[in-house]
């Protein structure tokens, strides 16, 4: 049973427009929730995150929503560039206390693709 | 600046044979983590560690055998190589410091024939 998903395998936007990854999850447990970036031959890198006491959380050209009553999350990239091209990841954590920050469970990625 | 360090970065195993997967981190990070990434599935938690000494088994651990006995090193070791462990492994490290992401290394390819 997968806790997070992502249900589109992949996006194609236009250079300058928004591009908009979305992220179901199932778990009410899950407190905290992340995207990667990952480009091939390399390891994820982190971001943005957002805290279930929040419901919006912006950090430049990348903002993240939660919906918590839908148990959706979505990543908006505006204006998105050529080199945001790459697979993102979201991911989600909680439900253990502290531990549970060591323990991610990722949904199966999207890859962006975005043209000049 | 070196992060999290992952050795081999590519390695072909015969079905039966044994290695060690290294990961290092010189972020003195108490947790570490092992994920494997497979086509289609996003990445699975193998084993995860909240300190020296401490590791418990995550999604995936069949198969798989880890120790922790420094903060920097946190070995992730096929006693049994099979087909079916054939992936790309992450190793990946974050502080105890609540709502901190993990950084991850740039992985190890794993064939196994």
């Amino acid at each position: 049973d997968q806790q997070v998903k992502q249900n589109s395998p992949s996006l194609s936007v236009q250079e300058g427009r928004i591009s908009i990854l979305n992220c179901d999850y199932t778990n009410s447990m899950f407190d905290y929730f992340l995207w990667y970036k990952k480009y091939p031959a390399e390891g994820p890198t982190f971001l943005i995150s957002i805290s279930s006491i929040k419901d919006k959380n912006e950090d430049g050209r990348f903002t993240v929503f939660l919906n918590k009553s839908a148990k959706h999350l979505s990543l908006h990239i505006v204006p998105s560039q050529p080199g945001d091209s790459a697979v993102y990841f979201c991911a989600a954590s909680g439900g253990a206390g502290g531990t549970s920050y060591g323990k991610l469970t990722f949904g199966q990625g999207t890859i962006l693709t975005v043209h000049p | 600046n070196a992060g999290v360090t992952q050795t081999p970065k590519f390695q072909v195993l015969k079905t039966g044979q044994s290695m060690t997967l290294q990961c290092a981190q010189d972020m003195n990070h108490e947790y570490m983590s092992w994920y494997r990434q497979d086509p289609g599935m996003g990445l699975r938690l193998i084993h995860y560690s909240v300190g020296a000494g401490i590791t418990d088994q995550g999604e995936v651990p069949n198969g798989y055998n880890v120790s922790r006995s420094t903060t920097e090193d946190f070995p992730l070791r096929l006693l049994s190589a099979a087909p079916s462990q054939t992936s790309v492994y992450f190793c990946a490290s974050s502080t105890r410091l609540g709502n901190q992401p993990q950084h991850f290394g740039d992985g190890t390819r794993l064939s196994i024939l």
